[in-house]
């Protein structure tokens, strides 16, 4: 089972700010494996970033991915008020189990 | 549009069975697998079981495995999960999600592209 950890736990960022979050592999993935969820509060995990570095769509250029083998990183480019939520990484390979890492969340402030 | 929406929450006993649909619309049903993600209060993403397509290949995350099933009617674009012998800790909001497999390059990219609005189960 591929365990994914998040980093940091909690992001306190202002509006414009350009944010980072990190998510690492137990062992070694294939990138089109990962991909990036965002669920804000009260409502449904929304895709953003699958294959590591493919945005979902409609999903606003700000958001981009990149990364391979074990660590692989979300971007937002210019934080927006809305993108207040938490962040998911998944690993869906070829054979279950999937697994989610613990998610980072980011407050806008 | 496409949409999921699941039904069949609510509030069960220890020990007790629910079962858990998912109507699928928009879409073509039989030409996606589907999955079953869990959320528990204030914690992250679960992923609980996911069948094919065409319903020949389903499987679980040990925690549920040997008490939960999943299944699908393709004839009435329904994904179901039954949950016996409930337990407290698996009291989450459940989701139905679809998934996706598609060329990437030379690799396969997999991912859940719509959820839907989830089901409340509490076993208390």
């Amino acid at each position: 089972e591929i365990v994914l950890t998040q980093s940091p736990g909690t992001l306190s960022l202002s509006p414009g700010e350009r944010a980072t979050f990190s998510c690492r592999a137990s062992q070694s993935v294939t990138s089109s494996s990962l991909a990036w969820y965002q669920q804000k509060p009260g409502q449904t995990p929304r895709l953003l970033i699958y294959g590591a570095s493919s945005r979902a769509t409609g999903i606003p250029d700000r958001f981009s991915g990149s990364g391979s083998g074990t660590d692989f990183t979300l971007t937002i480019s210019r934080l927006e008020p809305e993108d207040s939520a938490v962040y998911y990484c998944q690993h869906y390979g070829t054979s279950p189990p999937i697994t989610f890492g613990p998610g980072t969340k980011v407050d806008i402030k | 549009q496409v949409q999921l929406v699941e039904s069949g929450g609510g509030v069960v006993q220890p020990g007790r069975s629910l079962r858990l649909s998912c109507a699928a619309s928009g879409f073509t049903f039989t030409s996606y697998g589907m999955h079953w993600v869990r959320q528990a209060p204030g914690k992250g993403l679960e992923w609980v079981a996911v069948i094919w397509f065409d319903g020949k290949n389903k499987y679980y995350a040990d925690s549920v495995k040997g008490r939960f099933t999943i299944s699908r009617d393709n004839s009435k674009n329904t994904l179901s999960l039954q949950m016996n012998s409930l337990r407290a800790e698996d009291t989450a909001v459940y989701y139905c999600a679809r998934s996706v497999s598609e060329p990437l390059g030379l690799a396969v990219a997999r991912y859940m592209d719509v959820w839907g609005k989830g089901a409340t189960v509490t076993v208390s």
